[in-house]
């Protein structure tokens, strides 16, 4: 019973390239959570998606930064026109189809992105 | 808007001493609270919950935490550290009645020592 799997583990990219990262969730998980952690900080809600579904960006930087979860295959993270500051680890969440907050969220192993 | 602190960034205790990490949120309406736990290089691994019920919450591990209403408080307690216990400790708090978007304090790291 796989756990959340997020890929690529690291990723090294140069300021203005794109990164793309993705998290599978759990096996029949329909909701999908992006955090953002900074060096030394806590984690930060970047988004909620259902499959096809963005719930809530409340979290998303305007500009470069978008989220997808469609109806087959994984979520993915894109990030546009990388800067350093962009530089942190980044860690998906999901949870069951029945939601609400007593829901338990599993963490995958984040991606650790560094814009050189 | 609701906002979770913790309170010492770093603790460090000796094996087989009470662990203390500290964390006080705001929120204007019940709160649901959350212990996770992260261990180098690895995602965040709940701990324990309080969502409605009895104050007292026993988690994974020997950990525990309690809620107290009138401290705005969910410290998290376990009597006897283990070297194994050294990570980083995040608390968090989820708006109730909807989804679960974890607002996270900003950690702390445990270190254990012989």
């Amino acid at each position: 019973n796989a756990g959340v799997m997020q890929n690529p583990r690291h990723l090294v990219r140069r300021r203005g390239q794109e990164a793309r990262l993705r998290c599978s969730p759990m096996k029949g998980h329909s909701h999908v959570y992006w955090y953002r952690q900074l060096p030394e900080e806590g984690l930060k809600f970047m988004v909620y998606l259902q499959k096809e579904n963005i719930i809530d960006e409340s979290g998303m930087p305007k500009e470069r930064f978008s989220a997808e979860f469609p109806k087959e295959g994984p979520s993915i993270l894109r990030i546009q026109q990388v800067v350093r500051g962009d530089s942190a680890a980044y860690f998906c969440a999901s949870s069951p189809p029945a939601g609400g907050v007593q829901s338990e969220q599993f963490f995958g192993p984040g991606t650790r992105l560094t814009v050189l | 808007a609701q906002s979770v602190t913790q309170l010492g960034s770093h603790v460090s205790v000796s094996e087989g001493a009470l662990v203390l990490l500290r964390c006080n949120y705001s929120s204007s309406v019940p709160p649901y609270l959350f212990w996770y736990v992260q261990y180098p290089n690895q995602g965040l691994q709940l701990l324990l919950k309080y969502t409605t019920g009895a104050t007292l919450v026993k988690g994974i591990n020997g950990f525990e935490a309690e809620f107290k209403k009138s401290e705005t408080s969910f410290h998290l307690t376990k009597p006897s550290a283990h070297m194994s216990d050294a990570a980083e400790y995040f608390c968090a708090v989820s708006p109730s009645g909807g989804y679960n978007k974890l607002i996270f304090g900003a950690g702390t790291r445990l270190a254990v020592h012989p």
